[in-house]
């Protein structure tokens, strides 16, 4: 299968940091995408990695590990408007390059 | 950024009726347009692949006689829910993949269908 695994939920505290994980097959891996969806809207993209390493873009930073295909997203600073599923979305070259995506961690930030 | 509309954002309809829903690139040009679906607290699940000027790729599962899918141009790709049914009713999301880009996919914002 294709087995893109994300927890399915988690809660932080505004101002808190918090690091989603996403762990993947690493047959055919060709690039890893995090997008943000809040509820009844489409996803917004936030960070590509294609290498291995750490990819930082304001309060939000993606890391990649092709080995044990493993990436996270690290949210700093948290606000109320970070509440949302964040999904982990994996092309892959025996899919034709087609975006796969994990079913998403919905997260919940409280004050 | 690369922009990417859909149109119409809600629809309600009857039973039995056709429904057709487009997708456009608004600043850069999309051979390779994909359609998903979305059931409430569910992640996103691909329904086909829209090629520019040719068929459309189905995913298992997807009726292709069902689920419409036209290409014509390099900015605009429609799917039509042909007799569509109440359990039809769901969020239609397009996706487009700019020509030449790195494979990232920019998303419309989404279509809410109703069937009564």
């Amino acid at each position: 299968g294709q087995n893109i695994d994300q927890p399915t939920e988690m809660t932080a505290t505004e101002g808190a940091i918090v690091q989603i994980n996403c762990t993947y097959q690493t047959s055919g891996f060709n690039g890893l995408f995090w997008y943000q969806q809040h509820a009844g809207e489409a996803p917004t993209f936030l960070s590509y990695n294609v290498l291995d390493g750490l990819e930082e873009k304001g309060r939000f930073s993606s890391f990649l590990s092709r080995s044990k295909g493993y990436s996270y997203l690290l949210l700093k600073e948290l606000q109320m408007k970070d509440s949302a599923s964040y999904l982990c979305a994996v092309i892959k070259r025996e899919y034709g390059n087609k975006l796969v995506f994990g079913a998403g961690t919905i997260l919940r930030v409280k004050s | 950024g690369a922009v990417v509309s859909q149109h119409p954002s809600r629809v309600i309809c009857k039973s039995g009726t056709s429904v057709k829903i487009e997708c456009r690139s608004l600043d850069f040009q999309a051979t390779t347009m994909f359609w998903y679906r979305q059931f409430p607290k569910q992640s996103l699940m691909l329904m086909a692949t829209s090629n520019e000027g040719s068929k459309a790729t189905y995913e298992q599962g997807v009726e292709k006689d069902k689920f419409l899918i036209n290409h014509a141009s390099l900015t605009l790709s429609t799917l039509t829910v042909t007799s569509a049914h109440p359990e039809d009713s769901s969020f239609y999301i397009c996706s487009a993949r700019e020509v030449g880009g790195r494979g990232e996919q920019f998303f419309g914002p989404g279509t809410r269908l109703t069937v009564l």
